[in-house]
């Protein structure tokens, strides 16, 4: 399975300010997604990034807020803009792998960004 | 109502006891059934899956999947203090490719 590494790994941060997290995959791939992760909550998928195309938010997510880039095939970054308290989060970059003879995915993750907002 | 329910702990358990670990979904089309391990400061990893009803073993790991009841588990044999982590429960419908989350529990094992 593809190896991912996220920098930073954690950050204090203070309101109003915009932090830039960066995924670089081992291998080539299609779609990079990325998830936030708050204490007791689900893990959330914010959006999914495609090389050379817009990426595409889940409800309750806007480009704004947490614009994405994906340069090429292994890279992609995750912007969080005017940082509030309540983006006190881990946040996840993945990949995902087909389950051999199953139609569904796996999800590889990086060890994650944990963002502290002041 | 969440479409996957899970009891985020902690769960503190003695080194050698039997762990099940539960989530219940919403979602009748829900056909893959995962389990995924996080340790701290790491990301999650796939553990175990299993595809509609029935049991999967794996070592000392039991993953089991009643449908009728909308149910899983996951059942950790001679549990071990390196077991500690927080285990995550994930669901994908038949239709698509989004993986659904539970909220996750965090599992102690003590020595």
């Amino acid at each position: 399975s593809a190896v991912i590494s996220q920098k930073p790994s954690r950050d204090i941060c203070q309101r109003g300010t915009s932090l830039t997290i960066q995924c670089q995959v081992d291998s080539q791939v299609t779609m990079m997604f990325w998830y936030r992760q708050q204490p007791g909550q689900s893990l959330t998928l914010i959006a999914t990034a495609n090389q050379g195309s817009e990426a595409t938010y889940e409800s309750g997510f806007v480009i704004d807020k947490f614009p994405i880039s994906r340069p090429n095939l292994t890279f992609s970054t995750l912007t969080v803009s005017n940082m509030s308290p309540e983006d006190s989060s881990i946040y996840l970059c993945s990949v995902e792998d087909r389950l051999e003879g199953t139609g569904a995915n796996v999800l590889t993750f990086g060890a994650g960004s944990r963002l502290t907002v002041l | 109502q969440k479409e996957v329910e899970q009891d985020p702990g902690p769960l503190s358990v003695p080194e050698g006891a039997i762990v099940s670990l539960n989530c219940t979904y919403s979602n009748s089309a829900f056909q893959y059934f995962m389990w995924y391990r996080q340790y701290s400061r790491k990301g999650p990893e796939l553990l175990m899956y299993t595809y509609s009803s029935g049991n999967k073993e794996d070592g000392r790991f039991t993953a089991q999947v009643d449908k009728s009841s909308k149910y899983i588990s996951l059942f950790i044999r001679d549990s071990q203090p390196s077991d500690s982590a927080t285990y995550l429960c994930a669901m994908i419908d038949t239709g698509g490719f989004k993986t659904i989350f539970g909220a996750g529990t965090r599992l102690f094992v003590k020595a």
